[in-house]
């Protein structure tokens, strides 16, 4: 079954360490997403990306970088300058940015401060 | 300001009683509105979704949406709830730059 992957399921950050996030789909979609979510703020947009190579910030990017070097992969990094990282990050997929279709959804990385 | 308000944070019924989730909505142009429920630790999934038509949306596992444009409403509905319902549900906007603007989700809790 087609669908998205995204590891590891729960993950730990050290101080002053970058962390990445592994995100990959075999749906054939375009259009990729990372979200935050924190408790009863619902979910943030963090970089989107429309195709291969091609990247775009969200709402609240700072303190996070992406790449899009394949279809099937976008990979999140939390660098040591986002100072409250501690969140459920997920991971998204569309066929194109502009398609009517729902947002297909990973099952999500927790991070944590040690 | 595009956004999406859910007014509770938390919906009690008891099992077989209809249950709403309210969602209300504010966009310039027409609206694509979309409902996932997410349960613990794990991704949303989609429910439905209204682009154009018929007011009355229906979709997976009992669920239907009704749309109003006049109300700006977009409420999610189950005419029967079942204790497995449980679970936290997000309603979401499609803006004018073609991404999806959430709620901050409302936890439905079914009681036997």
């Amino acid at each position: 079954d087609g669908g998205i992957t995204q590891s590891p399921k729960y993950l730990f950050r050290k101080e002053g360490q970058n962390v990445t996030l592994s995100c990959e789909q075999n749906l054939n979609h375009d259009a990729m997403y990372w979200y935050r979510q924190d408790p009863g703020q619902g979910l943030r947009l963090i970089y989107y990306s429309q195709i291969v190579n091609d990247f775009q910030k969200g709402d609240i990017a700072e303190g996070y970088s992406v790449s899009r070097e394949k279809k099937e992969s976008f990979p999140l990094t939390v660098t040591s300058a986002q100072k409250n990282p501690t969140a459920f990050y997920l991971c998204a997929s569309t066929r194109t940015v502009n398609s009517n279709q729902p947002q297909h959804f990973g099952d999500g990385t927790r991070l944590s401060i040690l | 300001a595009q956004s999406v308000a859910q007014p509770e944070d938390q919906v009690n019924v008891a099992e077989g009683n209809p249950l709403t989730v309210k969602c209300t909505y504010s966009v310039s142009g027409n609206p694509y509105l979309f409902w996932y429920v997410q349960y613990p630790n794990r991704g949303l999934q989609f429910l439905l979704k209204y682009i154009t038509g018929d007011n009355l949306v229906k979709g997976s596992y009992g669920f239907e949406a009704e749309f109003n444009k006049s109300q700006t409403s977009f409420h999610l509905k189950k005419p029967s709830a079942l204790v497995s319902d449980s679970a936290l549900y997000f309603c979401a906007v499609r803006d004018d730059t073609d991404k999806l603007i959430f709620g901050t989700g409302t936890r439905l809790q079914v009681f036997p």
